[in-house]
């Protein structure tokens, strides 16, 4: 089964400084990866995916993350932090039933990005 | 932007109680899941619906937990006597597809505190 490790429940930068949220993953296949994010009192959002292709994947507002299969790894990053960034982030993958091919999202326990002035 | 909705988004109750969650799905949408996460802890799966049938479900979805979709737009989830254990955050989720390269659009979340 897969399986997602955050580092960090808590990241704190300050405003216009790089944002770096780590998320390593355990995978026996190709993994499809995901960054999604939670503001307060909203729904996740998707913030970007990786799935094959090119392993750098930007996603929006401004957020890339890279694809580092050596590394078993899917950091996401944003050059320049902004006060709206503050948020909760979560690293997903993508997990097969054997069988019936139906997927699921195995989570991060997720990291709170602090953003101060 | 289509969205999924859920309702409520909070939501209080005695142990032993029935609680439905419900939700409202992107229309066009044909592949429906709840994920739940208790405080502190990760966004777990719990059940995946397709098809007017449970496709896939997690341990967690014991006799206690039932799916439906009763009118063609509603998804509900159902808990038939709540727990302290159930204390958690629920979240809707859809998708018109499923394979595993596509992302899935959630709902706000209904928080529901078992008391």
């Amino acid at each position: 089964a897969q399986s997602v490790t955050q580092l960090g429940s808590h990241v704190s930068v300050s405003e216009g400084a790089l944002v770096l949220l780590r998320c390593n993953y355990s995978s026996s296949v190709p993994p499809y990866l995901f960054w999604y994010v939670q503001y307060p009192n909203q729904g996740l959002q998707l913030l970007l995916k990786y799935t094959t292709g090119a392993t750098l994947v930007k996603g929006i507002n401004g957020f890339e993350a890279e694809f580092k299969k050596s590394e078993t790894s899917f950091h996401l990053t944003k050059p320049s932090a902004h006060m709206s960034d503050a948020a909760e982030y979560f690293c997903a993958v993508s997990d097969l039933f054997s069988g019936t091919g139906f997927q699921k999202l195995v989570f991060g326990t997720g990291t709170r990005l602090l953003v101060s002035p | 932007e289509p969205e999924v909705t859920q309702t409520p988004s909070h939501q209080v109750t005695q142990m032993g109680q029935e609680v439905i969650l419900r939700c409202v799905p992107i229309s066009n949408h044909l592949y429906f899941y709840w994920y739940r996460q208790i405080l502190g802890q990760k966004v777990e799966f719990l059940v995946s619906f397709y098809n007017n049938e449970i496709s896939e479900k997690s341990e967690i979805f014991d006799d206690q937990f039932s799916v439906e979709r009763p009118d063609g737009s509603n998804f509900t989830l159902k808990i038939r006597s709540t727990k302290l254990e159930d204390s958690a955050m629920y979240f809707c989720a859809s998708s018109d597809k499923w394979v595993p390269n596509y992302g899935y659009t959630f709902g706000s979340g209904t928080r529901l505190t078992v008391v």
